[in-house]
């Protein structure tokens, strides 16, 4: 049973477009992120979400919209598909807050996003 | 807001040798440091982590230590195995700007095992 599933895993694009990514967890967890791995293989964090509620917003392009339907589920929809937008988006969940007593994040697959 | 950096970005070791991967962070406040590692094409997983009120932590061939005074800590790992070839992130736990906690995590470090 996978843990934090992503959909899709690949996501190719024109510039302009619309898209989403689907994550969906079943570890029980309480928080769950959304993290942009670049080609560099940087990660940084772009949002987090506790009981569905936003506790972490970076400094994030409001084309980026998270959504939290109920605790097992975070989707990501990007609206207006820049070329600096591709990149591995990875979905990932913890007990708690991260680095809490249970803060294990437990990360998704990733999903590689290009936009061409 | 928290700086980590990490050091080397790409390091390679004969087989058999020890690696040690470090990293610096600036927020004196941050108490949680985790490594995870992330081999190719796969997520990142938590290999060990350490909390600030304990200087070093082992865990079979992987160790990791961490001197609060300097703001620095280290992941060692001994006796490589092909296995360890992956690319290693280290992580500091700070307050965000939304009052909640976040790890920042560092640049990585890409680890290559040479048989």
């Amino acid at each position: 049973d996978t843990a934090v599933s992503q959909t899709p895993k690949y996501l190719v694009t024109q510039m302009g477009n619309d898209k989403s990514i689907k994550c969906e967890q079943n570890l029980g967890h309480d928080t769950m992120y959304w993290y942009k791995q670049d080609s560099k293989k940087f990660l940084k964090i772009m949002f987090s979400y506790n009981n569905k509620e936003l506790i972490i917003n970076e400094t994030v392009p409001n084309r980026f919209s998270p959504k939290s339907p109920d605790k097992a589920h975070l989707n990501l929809h990007i609206n207006s598909l820049e070329l600096g937008d591709s990149a591995v988006y990875l979905c990932a969940s913890s007990q708690g807050l991260a680095g809490g007593h249970h803060g294990e994040l437990f990360f998704g697959e990733g999903s590689r996003l290009t936009v061409l | 807001g928290e700086n980590v950096e990490q050091h080397p970005s790409t390091l390679s070791v004969q087989e058999g040798d020890s690696a040690v991967i470090k990293c610096t962070y600036s927020d004196s406040a941050s108490n949680y440091f985790p490594w995870y590692k992330q081999e190719l094409g796969k997520r990142p997983q938590l290999i060990i982590d350490i909390r600030s009120n304990v200087g070093e932590k082992k865990d079979q061939r992987i160790a990791v230590t961490l001197n609060k005074t300097a703001k620095h800590f280290s992941l060692h790992i001994t006796e490589t195995q092909p296995e360890d070839s992956a690319v290693y992130f280290c992580a500091a736990r700070v307050i965000s700007n939304f009052g909640n906690e976040k790890l920042t995590f560092g640049t990585g470090t890409r680890l290559t095992i040479i048989p």
